[in-house]
């Protein structure tokens, strides 16, 4: 078991460049979910998958975002068009649900800086 | 809306001393409640859990007890050390009890204490 991994850890990118992060969650666990944490606060729920299903996607989420896990496994988070207040640490977390449906086991998140 | 409420820091201690980060909650039903560590550069790590009132969890010498009456989850440990300075997140989750597969099951956190100990 080798936990949830992301990457990159850090992406610097210039305002209206689109970005990709990815997510590998722990093996064989069935939800997969993303957060996005700013500065001094707590993270917040962007969206969740089970399997391969996308199913809740936070108002958080706009249209610039879109998110995927097309095989079930690794899920990737898309930002389109980013702009200075994407700058945040976006988090992923899963787990082995309903078996392990009250712990979430965290990513160490990647940091992304709009300039 | 579900919410989650604990003290602002940052909290400086010193070694051995007590320490307690207040945590209050906002939810209908019953929610499960947590408390959440991230270390420097370290991915959320859960530390403790409750699903029910008047359960207490506990690990590594921290404990919070859930308590209905007040809606609080307050961490606390009796003598603290410097590995354990980090920020600290209560969270809250709204599976109810017996829900297999339908509910959303996301982590409402709040905005975090940081503790730092001195030697």
């Amino acid at each position: 078991d080798t936990g949830v991994s992301q990457n990159p850890r850090h992406k610097i990118t210039k305002r209206g460049q689109n970005v990709t992060f990815r997510c590998d969650p722990i093996s064989e666990h069935n939800r997969l979910y993303w957060y996005r944490q700013t500065l001094g606060q707590g993270p917040e729920f962007l969206t969740y998958f089970q399997n391969e299903a996308q199913l809740e996607k936070s108002r958080l989420l706009s249209d610039r975002f879109s998110a995927e896990r097309p095989k079930g496994s690794f899920s990737t988070l898309e930002i389109q068009r980013t702009e200075q207040g994407d700058s945040a640490m976006y988090l992923c977390a899963s787990n082995d649900f309903p078996h392990t449906k009250n712990i979430q086991y965290f990513g160490a998140g990647t940091r992304l800086s709009v300039l | 809306g579900d919410s989650v409420t604990q003290m602002e820091g940052p909290v400086t201690l010193s070694e051995e001393a007590f320490l307690t980060i207040n945590c209050t909650y906002t939810a209908t039903g019953y929610p499960s409640l947590f408390w959440y560590v991230q270390y420097p550069g370290e991915g959320l790590q859960l530390l403790l859990k409750a699903t029910k009132a008047d359960d207490k969890g506990s690990n590594k010498g921290f404990e919070a007890t859930y308590r209905k009456e007040t809606t609080s989850f307050h961490l606390e440990k009796g003598s603290v050390q410097v590995s354990d300075s980090a920020v600290y997140f209560c969270a809250l989750s709204k599976i109810p009890m017996g829900d297999y597969g339908g509910s959303q099951g996301n982590l409402i956190f709040g905005k975090g204490t940081k503790l730092s100990v001195k030697p």
